[in-house]
């Protein structure tokens, strides 16, 4: 299978703890994007990463979250002392960066957070 | 600010023919896409319009009009399995970053 891949698919922590989600990209896509989902809205930025250099964190992220891509292929997306309102869906998309593949992300299966 | 606008929900029904709208307000302009979430499932691509006019995808077709900052999204000869989630998507800014409609709500009736 050469697409996104996310591990774990399911995560139930007790609030206070501290998670690591981590995605396999599509090899050669040199983009990834994280991103939460909750019910019934749409996909909520996290940050970003071209290569190993992550391009942007979104402002409406805590400093609980950080995310790393050390070797430009896959990525670790780290919640430290989880919240209950940090439920919510996780997911990854990649992406190549030429020409209209910019805006053509694949995304991952996803990892639901559930925090007790 | 940037922000795209769609409308929360569309019913249709079974061969009908249904147009989801979506109007951008962007820093830079790189490209309309759409996408199509099924519950429980993730995002998958649908199209993109970099310029203006309709693109054909067999039953789906996009549309973008960049001097109006609007583009559409039209379904035809709906099925039961187009019952979804769809989103709007613009490339913007410096990097190219997705920026993301809230999504519609398609639902379609026998």
């Amino acid at each position: 299978d050469t697409g996104v891949s996310q591990d774990p698919r399911h995560k139930i922590t007790k609030r206070g703890q501290n998670v690591t989600f981590r995605c396999d990209p599509i090899s050669e896509h040199n983009r990834l994007y994280w991103y939460r989902q909750t019910l019934g809205q749409g996909p909520e930025f996290l940050t970003y990463f071209q290569n190993e250099a992550q391009l942007e964190k979104s402002r409406l992220l805590s400093d609980r979250f950080s995310a790393e891509r050390p070797k430009g292929s896959f990525s670790t997306l780290e919640i430290q002392r989880t919240e209950q309102g940090d439920s919510a869906m996780y997911l990854c998309a990649s992406s190549l960066t030429s020409g209209s593949s910019y805006n053509e992300q694949f995304f991952g299966p996803g990892t639901r957070l559930t925090v007790l | 600010g940037q922000s795209l606008e769609q409308p929360s929900e569309v019913t249709a029904v079974e061969g009908a023919i249904v147009q989801i709208n979506c109007t951008y307000q962007t820093s830079g302009f790189y490209g309309l896409s759409w996408y199509q979430q099924h519950d429980g499932g993730a995002p998958t691509f649908l199209s993109y319009n970099a310029l203006d006019g309709l693109e054909e995808t067999g039953r789906f077709s996009s549309f973008l009009s960049r001097s109006d900052s609007y583009g559409y999204l039209l379904l035809q000869e709906l099925q039961m399995k187009d019952s979804a989630s769809y989103f709007c998507a613009v490339g913007a800014g410096n990097n190219r970053k997705l920026i993301w409609g809230l999504g519609t709500s398609l639902a379609v009736n026998p």
